[in-house]
């Protein structure tokens, strides 16, 4: 059974940095992909972008080009999101997601959110 | 201001059938057959609850269907009961260059 582990609560300060790491269990392979999605408070879901696990390919939201690395160590199976230059409007829950195999561009793994608060 | 519009609240009563719709554009929904629907509830994370616009993942109620007309996705939910009380939001793949959007999210309130 394919589980996803996000690292704990942030509280950063506008400005800062922060890397959330997402550790994946119980995939046969690397041939899988880790998107990135946030919700902000009262607010939707919204994409970041996506990580090839085996080559280290990314795809960035266009909001967050130059702002998002996505990165990812095979032998830990971790993904790892960093985002910069934080404001305050970055506070969300941001979420790994991936999928256990057969579902393409759809999300049935989830890992269990990590709270990011920007403020000073 | 998110890519897919969705209603803002919904509600219906136990029993009732309900729909929820999606829409989007040529670009994104009208586009691809990869629509997903995503159940959510406070502090927890989404649940896929259809993908490919229609199909259901195991475990799913079948009283959960979705479908699509255009630009516009729905989802609907059949004999409407207390626990599915919950946030629902939309997903599609947009292409090779924006890749993925959501729709803001819809709360159902049952009566």
């Amino acid at each position: 059974q394919v589980q996803l582990l996000q690292s704990g609560t942030e509280v950063k300060e506008p400005g800062a940095s922060v890397k959330v790491s997402c550790k994946a269990s119980g995939y046969r392979s690397t041939s899988y992909g880790i998107s990135w999605v946030r919700q902000a408070p009262g607010q939707g879901l919204e994409w970041m972008g996506w990580i090839t696990v085996y080559n280290g390919k990314t795809n960035y939201a266009q909001k967050f080009q130059g702002r998002v690395t996505m990165t990812t160590d095979t032998s830990t199976s971790t993904a790892y999101m960093d985002l910069r230059s934080l404001r305050s409007d970055d506070t969300a829950v941001y979420y790994c997601a991936g999928d256990s195999g057969g579902y393409v561009w759809a999300f049935d793994l989830w890992g269990q959110g990590t709270m990011v608060t920007v403020s000073s | 201001q998110s890519a897919l519009t969705q209603p803002a609240s919904v509600s219906g009563s136990p029993g009732q059938s309900i729909t929820i719709s999606c829409t989007g554009t040529s670009s994104d929904v009208g586009s691809y057959n990869l629509v997903s629907w995503y159940q959510h509830y406070p502090g927890k994370a989404p649940k896929l609850i259809i993908y490919e616009g229609t199909k259901r993942p195991s475990g799913v109620s079948d009283r959960f269907s979705g479908s699509k007309s255009g630009n516009t996705a729905s989802l609907t939910i059949s004999g409407l009961q207390a626990e599915d009380e919950a946030d629902y939001s939309c997903c599609s793949y947009a292409g090779s260059s924006t890749f993925v959007v959501f729709g803001g999210g819809t709360k159902l309130t049952v009566l």
